[in-house]
């Protein structure tokens, strides 16, 4: 089993619609979480950063995270057409390291 | 601002042959990361550099691969030789410090085919 679990999709929704992406992961250690969006042949670009527990927001972005649950998510509301991306969640903090242990990515398309 | 450069966008060799990979950080950023990236998976660590020491190669293959950081700044990848296994694309990122909360920005990558 993977550290981080993450459903490939594709997701596909209609544009409006409210989008929720996913992660689960079993190293209770990791501290920060993050979302990463990757648009095809382009690198990751970090969407949202959190550390520990909670909600954070960022315009129509946002990103949870429940460690008691070890689970993450990231809604996006009024999905837009350019949303159409691969999203990769990714943790750090175990063990001092502060480099990021990605999921596989969530392939999502928006269509209008 | 200009971000992270990386060239050849695209590379198609034999295996068995040699090649190389080049990447030019955004400026004044210390931490340096190569990332491999399969199709349909996560970018995974290769090596982290800070300045010029390489801090953090655990996950890199030594018996093929090798990089260096020469100044600090730009750096290269070099698989020699290459597997057709070695198929995937080559991620080069930077960041300010290497420290948590410290964001890391991608290059755009190399795809690298090995027939």
């Amino acid at each position: 089993q993977k550290e981080v679990e993450q459903d490939p999709g594709p997701l596909s929704v209609p544009e409006g619609a409210i989008v929720s992406l996913n992660c689960t992961y079993s190293n209770s250690a990791f501290q920060y979480f993050m979302w990463y969006r990757q648009y095809s042949r382009k690198g990751p670009e970090l969407l949202m950063y959190t550390y520990s527990s909670g909600n954070k927001e960022d315009g129509r972005f946002t990103a949870q995270v429940d460690k008691s649950s070890k689970y993450i998510s990231l809604f996006i509301r009024d999905s837009q057409p350019s949303d159409s991306a691969t999203y990769l969640c990714a943790m750090s903090g175990a063990g001092g390291s502060y480099i990021p242990t990605f999921g596989r990515g969530t392939s999502l398309i928006v269509h209008p | 601002e200009a971000g992270v450069v990386q060239s050849p966008r695209y590379k198609i060799i034999e295996k068995k042959q040699p090649v190389a990979f080049w990447c030019n950080p955004i400026s004044g950023h210390n931490t340096l990361y190569w990332y491999l990236q399969n199709l349909g998976q996560g970018p995974e660590l290769l090596i982290r550099y800070e300045n010029e020491e390489a801090v953090d190669d655990s996950q890199l293959p030594k018996d093929r691969f090798s990089a260096e950081r020469l100044k600090g700044v730009d750096s290269t990848l070099k698989i020699q030789p290459a597997e057709l296994g070695d198929s995937a694309v080559y991620l080069c990122a930077s960041s300010l410090e290497g420290q948590r909360g410290d964001e890391q920005y991608f290059g755009p990558g190399t795809r690298l085919t090995v027939t």
